[in-house]
């Protein structure tokens, strides 16, 4: 199946913990992004990747680090995990087109819950 | 700053016609698009919007304004599985240097 996989689908930890989160394509897209979905659904740009190179990193706290090995991963590590850090975080993928026509492929999420 | 606004929720009957609307105001113009979210599940690309008019996609179609900074999607012959949260996006760069930013969203709620 051509997708954006990320796994786990769930995770739950203490404050405190370190925790990572990856994410695959198949799709062949050259930008990947991470979302954070907050419990009021609202969906918010954390970092988007081209081709392996790091494009935006919207203010996220430095203990959210992005890794990207090839143009389809992209992996998000968390240290020092807060109760604030919970949420469903997205991965996306989407084509290089001029104008921005290209629509994003989400992942299925992975709800974080820190505790 | 950068926003987009949508009503929180919408409430209609099956086979009804219903329409949301987006405003947005950001620094950059790339194109409306909106996205279904079912509850629990990931955000699905539905349509998009580059220039003013309207766009078709079966049941759903999709109209852009830029002079009123406005859009709207309309869902026709609505089912009950249309019940899910909808999201207007603007992308504020082109190629890889935009982001999608997303308003809060509309639930809507498809009651028989």
């Amino acid at each position: 199946d051509t997708a954006v996989s990320q796994t786990p689908k769930y995770l739950v930890t203490q404050m405190g913990n370190d925790k990572s989160i990856k994410c695959e394509q198949n799709l062949g897209h050259d930008t990947m992004y991470w979302y954070k979905q907050d419990s009021k659904k609202f969906l918010k740009i954390m970092f988007s990747y081209n081709n392996k190179e790091l494009i935006i990193n919207e203010t996220v706290p430095n203990r959210f680090s992005p890794k990207s090995p090839d143009k389809a991963h992209l992996n998000l590590h968390i240290n020092s995990l807060e109760l604030g850090d919970s949420a469903v975080y997205f991965c996306a993928s989407s084509p290089t087109t001029p104008g921005g026509r290209g629509g994003y492929t989400f992942g299925s999420g992975t709800r974080l819950t820190v505790v | 700053g950068q926003s987009l606004e949508q009503p929180s929720e919408v409430t209609a009957v099956e086979g009804a016609i219903v329409q949301i609307n987006c405003t947005y105001q950001t620094s950059g113009f790339y194109g409306l698009s909106w996205y279904q979210q079912h509850d629990g599940g990931a955000p699905t690309f539905l349509s998009y919007n580059g220039l003013d008019g309207l766009e078709e996609t079966g049941r759903f179609s999709s109209f852009l304004s830029r002079s009123d900074s406005y859009g709207y999607l309309l869902l026709q012959e609505l089912q009950m599985k249309d019940s899910a949260s909808y999201f207007c996006a603007v992308r504020d760069g082109d190629n890889q240097g935009g982001k999608l930013i997303f308003g809060q969203g509309t639930e809507l709620s498809v009651k028989p």
